[in-house]
């Protein structure tokens, strides 16, 4: 059991709207990350936040955007949504920030659905 | 750059018989290495990682993994497959902050 938990757990959205993911990190972990993983695919970084502040991101347009907060939870926000938004969204976090040896925790994904 | 290539995307074995799951990196200093693994509709878990100790690494479910870097290798194993194992398998690279890039995957068939 790794504590991460995220909501809802399937989405269906039409293009154009904009969607709201949550996460649920575990107690004590300072760092969530995000990341995409479509459908035969690996998952690929969107970004990573420390202390409410975004720390590294990947190769992701503007209009994904996130926020974590201060009691371990945090959320990731896509505007004007594309058909190949269509994936399983992953948080993951992890106790310290910016080691590369630390275990990421992940949570059971969100399944977006854009039609 | 780090990268992480799986070199079979799909690999089938019988219950009771060795899995070997390859991988090779790509990493400009000493690498952190993972492996995940994904059972369907389940989040990602830890099965074991590497970081700069020990070149075999022990991980959950009987899984080991050994770090070669004369060959870049990090391939997992384990010498009796249970039909449990079933899953897909990530092999997975850190970058110099926690950043983590994934291979493609590797899809595990136990056959009874």
């Amino acid at each position: 059991e790794t504590g991460v938990t995220q909501s809802p757990t399937h989405l269906i959205k039409t293009r154009g709207q904009q969607v709201t993911l949550r996460c649920s990190s575990q107690s004590g972990h300072n760092t969530v990350s995000w990341y995409q993983q479509a459908l035969g695919q690996g998952p690929q970084f969107i970004f990573q936040y420390y202390r409410e502040e975004e720390n590294g991101r990947g190769n992701f347009p503007p209009r994904f955007s996130g926020l974590q907060f201060p009691n371990y939870s945090s959320e990731l926000n896509v505007n004007a949504l594309e058909l190949d938004d269509s994936a399983l969204y992953l948080c993951a976090s992890s106790p310290l920030q910016g080691r590369s040896t630390d275990t990421q925790y992940f949570g059971p994904g969100t399944r977006l659905t854009v039609l | 750059a780090q990268s992480v290539t799986q070199l079979d995307s799909h690999v089938s074995v019988s219950e009771g018989t060795p899995v070997l799951l390859r991988c090779n990196y790509s990493s400009s200093y000493s690498p952190s290495l993972f492996w995940y693994v994904q059972h369907p509709n389940k989040g990602l878990q830890l099965l074991l990682k590497y970081t700069s100790a020990a070149t075999l690494v022990k991980g959950i479910n009987g899984f080991e993994a050994e770090f070669k870097k004369s060959e870049t290798s990090f391939h997992l194993t384990k010498p009796s497959a249970h039909m449990s194992d079933a899953a897909e398998y990530f092999c997975v690279v850190s970058d110099y902050t926690d950043k983590l890039i994934f291979g493609t995957g590797t899809r595990l068939q136990v056959f009874p």
